[in-house]
């Protein structure tokens, strides 16, 4: 495989389950994110590991907890979310160590979350 | 605050017309610039870049887009719109010093036959 890959496509899941998001990078680059994109608002950046040391957490609610186990990886464990979570999750990776704005960033086709 | 604005959120082009599709930036230094594409259950993919140098860049699927200064601008155009060009169309900017892009809210173009 290459690129960006996210599994699941599309989960669905109650209030008071325990899932993960999972998210794996072909590329061999050295930072990976994670990204929420609700219907009708720009992306909103929640994570961001840089060499599997996490550079930034954008005041996420710690119902959403990231996990990078190596350069290649990278996991969104759930647990207790409300209905308002409910969006597109985006993992991305880029070559470039964080540091610079002028990271390209190549994404995954996202992971569809329905909260009930 | 950085920010990047794009005015339209839909827009409709008849198949074969030329598109424009509207991004302006608020930074302390001139950013890096970025448009991608979001095709219906697809992540983004990137159509262009700006860094430096020449102001009009050409990206993939003949798009291109022009950085002007003075209007804090950086619009993309297609001179031929073809109906797989449907789809979600994100700008985004970076600073130097700063590790993350900021996206704007989105446009979402539909083509018509």
């Amino acid at each position: 495989e290459t690129g960006v890959t996210q599994t699941p496509r599309h989960l669905v899941m109650g209030m008071t389950n325990k899932k993960s998001l999972k998210c794996e990078q072909h590329l061999g680059h050295n930072a990976m994110y994670w990204y929420k994109q609700s219907a009708k608002k720009p992306l909103e950046l929640m994570f961001v590991y840089s060499l599997e040391e996490r550079v930034e957490n954008n005041s996420v609610p710690s119902r959403f907890s990231p996990e990078c186990p190596n350069s290649s990886h990278l996991f969104l464990h759930l647990h207790t979310l409300q209905p308002e979570d409910s969006a597109l999750y985006l993992c991305a990776s880029s070559q470039a160590a964080i540091g610079s704005g002028a990271n390209v960033l190549t994404f995954g086709a996202g992971s569809r979350l329905t909260v009930l | 605050a950085q920010s990047v604005t794009q005015p339209d959120i839909h827009i409709t082009v008849s198949e074969g017309a030329s598109l424009e599709l509207r991004c302006n930036y608020s930074y302390g230094a001139t950013p890096y610039l970025f448009w991608y594409v979001q095709s219906p259950g697809q992540g983004l993919q990137l159509l262009l870049k700006y860094f430096s140098g020449d102001t009009l860049v050409q990206g993939i699927k003949g798009f291109e887009a022009e950085f002007k200064r003075s209007q804090s601008s950086f619009n993309l155009r297609k001179p031929s719109v073809h109906w797989s060009d449907a789809a979600e169309y994100c700008c985004a900017a970076g600073a130097s010093d700063a590790g993350k892009s900021t996206f704007g809210d989105g446009t979402t173009l539909t083509v018509k036959p």
